[in-house]
């Protein structure tokens, strides 16, 4: 596709269970972060892939939250046991090497009632 | 220890006066990028500029320039004669070797244009 991907846009779902949400980056972007924005608030960095690199998954709040990049394009972000403070617009974003800029996808808007 | 450091929360300009956000960075790499981005209310993170730490050629694109002062590890942006539209929140962002280039960002300088 011509950008970055994300899906489902918006999402309800029950405190308690699972979602997954999915990013479609940029063919052939070896780089992909998942980042977390709540209301009026800065970028919260999640997760980082970059190419065969092991990730870097020191921003992700808890082990119910997990990713995975399949193939190199891919990637699924996991939330188990949804809390309410999961609330917020998730972000994906690519980029095609170390030091070139990011694109963004739309977000998904994840509310947990 | 924070990378990236955009010490204006909120700005607030009438249309038609000059604002510059300010960004601030630390890094010990001497190979690095820098870059803004902008988010209006509609949410999309939209990608203006990217200076690598070789070029320090201030930049000018239309109303909006860019003054890189590595000596003051400074990359600041200027908006000449605001208008409303450009009312969104601005972040600064830089990417660096040591950290396998992944994107630190600044917390962000809402902007408000009023009429």
């Amino acid at each position: 596709g011509a950008g970055v991907s994300q899906s489902p846009s918006n999402k309800v779902t029950e405190k308690g269970k699972d979602v997954e949400l999915r990013c479609d980056p940029i063919s052939g972007h070896t780089a992909l972060y998942w980042y977390r924005q709540s209301l009026g608030q800065g970028l919260e960095f999640l997760i980082y892939f970059q190419g065969n690199s092991a990730p870097d998954k020191s921003g992700l709040p808890s082990d119910r939250f997990s990713a995975e990049r399949t193939g190199g394009s891919v990637s699924t972000l996991t939330i188990q046991r949804t809390q309410q403070e999961d609330s917020a617009v998730y972000l994906c974003a690519s980029s095609d090497k170390g030091g070139a800029e990011a694109f963004f996808g739309q977000g998904t808007r994840l509310t947990v009632v | 220890a924070q990378k990236v450091t955009q010490a204006q929360t909120e700005i607030s300009v009438v249309e038609k006066e000059d604002v510059t956000l300010d960004c601030v960075y630390e890094t010990r790499d001497t190979t690095y990028y820098l870059f803004w981005y902008k988010q209006p209310p509609s949410g999309e993170l939209v990608f203006l500029i990217r200076r690598n730490s070789f070029d320090e050629q201030n930049e000018i694109s239309g109303r909006y320039s860019w003054n890189f002062q590595k000596s003051t590890s400074s990359f600041n942006f200027t908006i000449t004669a605001s208008q409303v539209v450009d009312s969104a929140v601005y972040f600064c962002a830089l990417s660096e070797l040591d950290s396998n280039y992944q994107l630190i960002w600044g917390a962000g300088t809402k902007l408000i244009i009023k009429p």
